[in-house]
């Protein structure tokens, strides 16, 4: 089991240009999830996904939008990039059960805007 | 609202040192879990405990112990006679059952000298 992935895993972009960062799990876990994670301030949450077909807004969803189309892959993508997204980008998947269990993490994907 | 502070921005022990982790979580709900994850140098976060809200009985694995007491609203995590592949951030995280949000702390970064 390759558990979760996630491609590009380093990326440098110029301000204005889009990417889309795909995560792929193996798990079949229902949930899915992509935060961003800046120094001294932890894991936010971007987006969510509860199964194939929807998505949600996490707590720091602007700039970015998603897509869920097949169960065990979840989208990311930037349409405009901004200097502010540079970050550490984790995917992550978790069985169903709002809340209840952990979440497993794919290597993370490192984007420079500039 | 929820919260994870881990006050301790950096720790850094000589190996074989116990160490212990400080989380203090705020939450109004009566049902929630913790987490901790550790994220070493390689970057991907790992899972290391989960603990629900009704269970306040103390856990240990191996070296690792984790001391729940909700009177304090702490979840400490310890590492006795810590060796430098303890070296790593260490998040502490909290989900409220029936919430798709994951909180997450700033994170302890944990130097371990040979």
């Amino acid at each position: 089991n390759a558990g979760v992935t996630q491609t590009p895993k380093f990326r440098v972009l110029k301000t204005g240009q889009s990417m889309t960062l795909l995560c792929a799990q193996d798990m079949n876990h229902e949930y899915m999830y992509w935060y961003r994670q800046d120094p001294g301030m932890g894991l936010r949450l971007i987006h969510y996904s509860v199964g194939e077909g929807t998505t949600a807004k996490g707590e720091v969803p602007d700039g970015y939008n998603v897509s869920r189309l097949k169960k065990q892959n979840f989208l990311l993508g930037l349409e405009s990039a901004a200097p502010s997204q540079t970050s550490v980008y984790f995917c992550a998947s978790s069985p169903p059960g709002p809340g209840a269990y952990e979440q497993y993490f794919g290597p993370g994907t490192r984007l420079t805007v500039t | 609202a929820q919260k994870v502070t881990q006050a301790q921005t950096e720790i850094s022990v000589v190996e074989k040192e116990d160490v212990t982790l400080d989380c203090v979580y705020e939450t109004r709900d009566t049902t929630y879990y913790l987490f901790w994850y550790k994220q070493p140098p390689s970057g991907e976060l790992v899972f290391l405990i989960r603990r629900n809200s009704f269970d306040e009985q103390n856990e240990i694995s191996g070296r690792y112990s984790w001391n729940f007491q909700k009177s304090t609203s702490s979840f400490n995590f310890t590492i006795t006679a810590s060796q430098v592949v303890d070296s790593a951030v260490y998040f502490c995280a909290l989900s409220v059952v029936g919430g798709f949000k994951t909180i997450f702390g700033a994170g302890t970064r944990l130097f371990v000298k040979a």
